[in-house]
């Protein structure tokens, strides 16, 4: 079982906008705002999309944006593309390890 | 550009040891912490081990904790991952990671990650 709880998909359409949650705790999530969110597809290496909640490298497109309210941290991808089909994954920090969030798969229908 | 290899899996004998290696290059490996995240077949991605840039501050997941080993050669820009003991719950593809930000004593956000390099334990 995984420190951080995400669902275990969710889908859209192309264009379309979805979110997906990661539900932490008041010693990770809801104190660190080293919130983060990786893209993963079979075969490659895990792609940093988001970190320090709401920050996105300069070559992840502005489609992905991410927040937190309390213990709960969020990311959307908006104007969906069959390009953002892949599983993703949040991390938090609780003062000693890093956290990892169960994984959700994005499915662009 | 930034590269990581990461080497040294293998199929290994439950009790057994390996040790893994993670080459660097296109940056200066000495100023960013590293991280091991592995993930077994099916599963999802999990931190396992991580250390400072300097060497001098290490981390463990609680499922590897006194059977697995982190250190780093900045000199040879080379992370390892010593494992002992190793179960069959330790079979994963591992991956190492560099920090996004450096000189960090613990290393949270990670930019550049490896191929990974598969550990099966199994007799």
């Amino acid at each position: 079982q995984s420190a951080l709880t995400q669902p275990r998909s969710v889908s859209g359409s192309p264009g379309q906008s979805v979110t997906i949650s990661c539900t932490g705790t008041s010693s990770d999530i809801g104190t660190y705002n080293y919130d983060s969110w990786y893209q993963h597809s079979p075969g490659k290496a895990p792609r940093l999309v988001i970190y320090d909640v709401n920050r996105r490298p300069s070559e992840v497109p502005d489609r992905f944006s991410g927040s937190k309210s309390g213990n709960t941290a969020s990311l959307t991808i908006s104007g969906l593309q069959a390009e953002d089909e892949a599983d993703y994954y949040c991390t938090s920090y609780d003062g000693t390890s890093l956290l990892f969030g169960g994984g959700t798969m994005v499915t662009v229908l | 550009e930034i590269h990581l290899l990461e080497s040294g899996g293998g199929l290994v004998q439950p009790g057994g040891s390996l040790r893994l290696s993670c080459a660097a290059s296109g940056f200066t490996f000495g100023n960013y912490a590293m991280v091991w995240v592995r993930q077994a077949p099916g599963k999802g991605l999990e931190w396992v081990s991580g250390l400072s840039y300097s060497g001098g501050s290490a981390y463990y997941a609680g499922s590897v904790k006194g059977r697995f080993t982190v250190s780093r050669d900045n000199a040879q820009n080379t992370l390892y991952l010593e494992m002992n003991d190793l179960r069959a719950e330790d079979t994963a593809l591992y991956y190492c990671a560099k920090d996004l930000r450096a000189f960090d004593l613990v290393g949270v956000v990670f930019d550049y990650w490896g191929q990974g390099t598969l550990v099966t334990v199994s007799s």
